[in-house]
């Protein structure tokens, strides 16, 4: 079974500071890795989707990496805002292409 | 675009009542899915459906039963409701390349509290 871990659980950074988030998974038979950003009280909001023959996508500050041999994924998000301040999420879809199976998520804050 | 909505927003149920949860997409969207949110388990899949008038089981669906009559709707049901389904509820949907090359778009969340 997939099982998606991401560290850490919490993070707090001020303002300005580059920072890293992981991703690893159990099962490296993947199609896609997503990561997905959880304000409080709403619903997902997609960020980055990286087929398993990419390596990276970007999208402005945020940029996030996928190493499917070793199971991991990372999302970096540089110069770091107060409006960053959320529970990020990665999921990955089964081989089976039916489902994703998410990660519970690193809570980031970010103080001005 | 609306994109994802869901009704009702928040509800309170005793043990053993039934509801049903409405998600509506207005993105002409073929897939749409239902999850469930718990803390210390992230979001597990209920049921889900690949096209107008399909369904199909997730990883705990037990307890809840789902229609897809309109393509824009899907509809999960609460039979007899339990406490242990007090939980966010989120509804998602995507597009016509299925999950394997989009992303999907979720609705804001049902907050249920069984009693």
């Amino acid at each position: 079974k997939q099982e998606v871990t991401q560290i850490p659980a919490a993070l707090s950074v001020p303002e300005g500071e580059n920072l890293v988030l992981n991703c690893s998974f159990t099962d490296s038979a993947i199609y896609n890795l997503q990561w997905f950003r959880q304000d409080p009280g709403k619903g997902l909001t997609s960020l980055l989707l990286i087929q398993s023959s990419q390596r990276e996508q970007t999208s402005g500050r945020l940029n996030a990496s996928l190493d499917k041999s070793s199971g991991r994924s990372t999302l970096y998000i540089a110069a770091s805002q107060p409006g960053d301040s959320a529970t990020y999420l990665c999921a990955v879809l089964e081989t089976s292409g039916s489902r994703l199976t998410f990660g519970e998520g690193t809570q980031l804050t970010v103080n001005p | 675009n609306a994109g994802v909505t869901q009704t009702p927003k928040f509800r309170v149920l005793k043990t053993g009542q039934s509801m049903t949860l409405l998600c509506a997409q207005d993105m002409n969207h073929e897939y749409m899915y239902w999850y469930r949110q718990d803390p210390g388990m992230g979001l597990r899949l209920i049921h889900y459906s690949v096209g107008e008038g399909t369904t199909a089981k997730g990883e705990v669906p037990d307890g809840y039963n789902v229609s897809r009559l309109k393509k824009q709707n899907f509809l999960l049901g609460l039979e007899s409701a339990a406490p242990s389904q007090t939980s966010v509820y989120f509804c998602a949907s995507t597009g016509d390349r299925g999950i394997l090359q989009e992303t999907q778009y979720f609705g804001p969340g049902t907050r249920l509290l069984v009693l």
